[in-house]
């Protein structure tokens, strides 16, 4: 595909529950980041794969939340025990990093979840 | 630590009106700089950014913006806004390099909402 793509667009699910969301980055982007964009609010980073390296989980808000990344592409964000303050649009983006740090990021167009 | 603001929550502006949408931003360190752009019901797509040289940058869709390192600025411009320019707009900024803390910052987003 020609973009980074996340499924499902849309979550609902019921309190407790746990929910997997998935993200699909371009093809051959080293970088991969999760954020959370909750209603009337900016952009919350969460989690940030580069390569091989150890990912940088600084903005995971609680041990209910985890993400992995397997083989370098496709990036999993697990919630589990889901609150009500959950619900949120959970947005992938990816980008080619060089290590400078000035490359765009590529967006998705985000899974909305609902917890009920 | 880096941080961003954009002091305007919501930007109502006419048609064919100019528009300029701040922000502000924080950093003990050189900064790269970035707007992004997000459409209704989209994921976010970068309008334009700053990393070095001409402090005025030009973006996608007539939008520019200027770098002021004297007041910590990168404020938004277009001359004419169109209907089809109504989104939300979020600043951004990151250190140069790759680390674990160069990830991009955002700021909570203007709404910008144009009346015909």
């Amino acid at each position: 595909g020609a973009g980074v793509s996340q499924s499902p667009s849309n979550k609902v699910t019921e309190k407790g529950k746990d929910v997997e969301l998935r993200c699909d980055p371009i093809s051959g982007h080293t970088a991969l980041y999760w954020y959370r964009q909750s209603l009337g609010q900016g952009l919350e980073f969460l989690i940030y794969f580069q390569g091989n390296s150890a990912p940088d989980k600084s903005g995971l808000p609680s041990d209910r939340f985890s993400a992995e990344r397997t083989g370098g592409s496709v990036s999993t964000l697990t919630i589990q025990r889901t609150q009500q303050e959950d619900s949120a649009v959970y947005l992938c983006a990816s980008s080619f990093d060089s290590g400078q740090g000035n490359n765009e990021q590529f967006f998705g167009p985000g899974t909305r979840l609902t917890v009920l | 630590a880096q941080s961003v603001t954009q002091l305007d929550s919501q930007v109502p502006v006419f048609e064919e009106a100019p528009v300029e949408l701040r922000c502000n931003y924080s950093s003990s360190v050189s900064v790269y700089l970035f707007w992004y752009v997000q459409y209704p019901n989209q994921g976010l797509q970068l309008l334009l950014k700053y990393l070095s040289g001409s402090t005025l940058v030009k973006g996608i869709n007539g939008f520019e913006a200027e770098f002021n390192k004297s007041q910590t600025s990168f404020h938004l411009r277009k001359p004419s806004v169109h209907i089809s320019d109504t989104a939300e707009y979020f600043c951004a900024v990151r250190t140069p390099g790759y680390s674990s803390a160069s990830k991009i910052i955002f700021g909570s987003g203007t709404r910008l909402s144009i009346r015909p």
